[in-house]
């Protein structure tokens, strides 16, 4: 199995684009996560879905931030626009879903950085 | 699982020297309890769990022990090698949803 795969990798932008990143969740597995992480705030979950539906969005930190999954192997987190504060690393990890006992495998992460 | 407090911070140690992060949380419904290990400039991925159900799991090298009366639950890494060198989180889950709450990380440096 290859994995979480997110994309980009690496991300610059400047302040008032619009970034898109990307998620493809390991094959069979039905919870996915969107976490941030910085040095001042650490690892901090944003959103999370379980069989494609949002459950817990109550990390998103404003209506800048939107994630969607429309399908079972792929999920974007938008944000719109960016500012530099939102400049971290951005991990999305996937479990397979079925209980609250369960290992989450992270994707290499995509770094942004908004200038 | 909200609300995981971890310490210390920093921590640094001699090669063979044995290593312990603490974490204590709120939420006496949590049930699972991850170490996860991050390298500089990689994903976190984790290296040992333990739920509620068992008080102590130990696997080579690493091993937690868990207290639910106090709601604690400690990493010890023992004959600490320089590729131990890492930050390390806690975490927590448990009740009703899936969602894992991380402590702050211990960034661990083992010297040789």
């Amino acid at each position: 199995d290859a994995g979480v795969i997110q994309s980009p990798r690496h991300e610059v932008t400047e302040m008032g684009q619009e970034v898109t990143l990307r998620c493809k969740p390991i094959s069979g597995h039905n919870s996915l996560f969107w976490y941030r992480q910085t040095m001042m705030r650490g690892l901090e979950l944003l959103i999370y879905f379980n069989n494609n539906v949002p459950i817990d969005d109550s990390g998103m930190p404003e209506d800048r931030f939107s994630a969607k999954m429309p399908n079972a192997s792929f999920s974007t987190l938008k944000i719109q626009p960016s500012e530099p504060r939102d400049s971290a690393v951005y991990f999305c990890a996937s479990s397979i879903g079925t209980s609250d006992q369960e290992t989450q495998y992270f994707g290499p992460g995509t770094r942004l950085l908004v200038l | 699982g909200e609300n995981v407090e971890q310490h210390p911070s920093t921590l640094s140690v001699q090669e063979g020297d044995s290593a312990v992060i603490k974490c204590t949380y709120s939420d006496s419904a949590s049930n699972y309890f991850p170490w996860y290990k991050q390298e500089l400039g990689k994903r976190p991925q984790l290296i040992i769990d333990i739920r509620s159900n068992v008080g102590e799991k130990k696997d080579q090298r690493i091993a937690v022990t868990l207290n639910k009366t106090a709601k604690h639950f400690s990493l010890h890494i023992t004959e600490t090698q320089p590729e131990d060198s890492a930050v390390y989180f806690c975490a927590n889950s448990g009740g009703c949803n899936y969602k894992l709450t991380f402590g702050k990380g211990t960034l661990l440096t083992v010297n040789p």
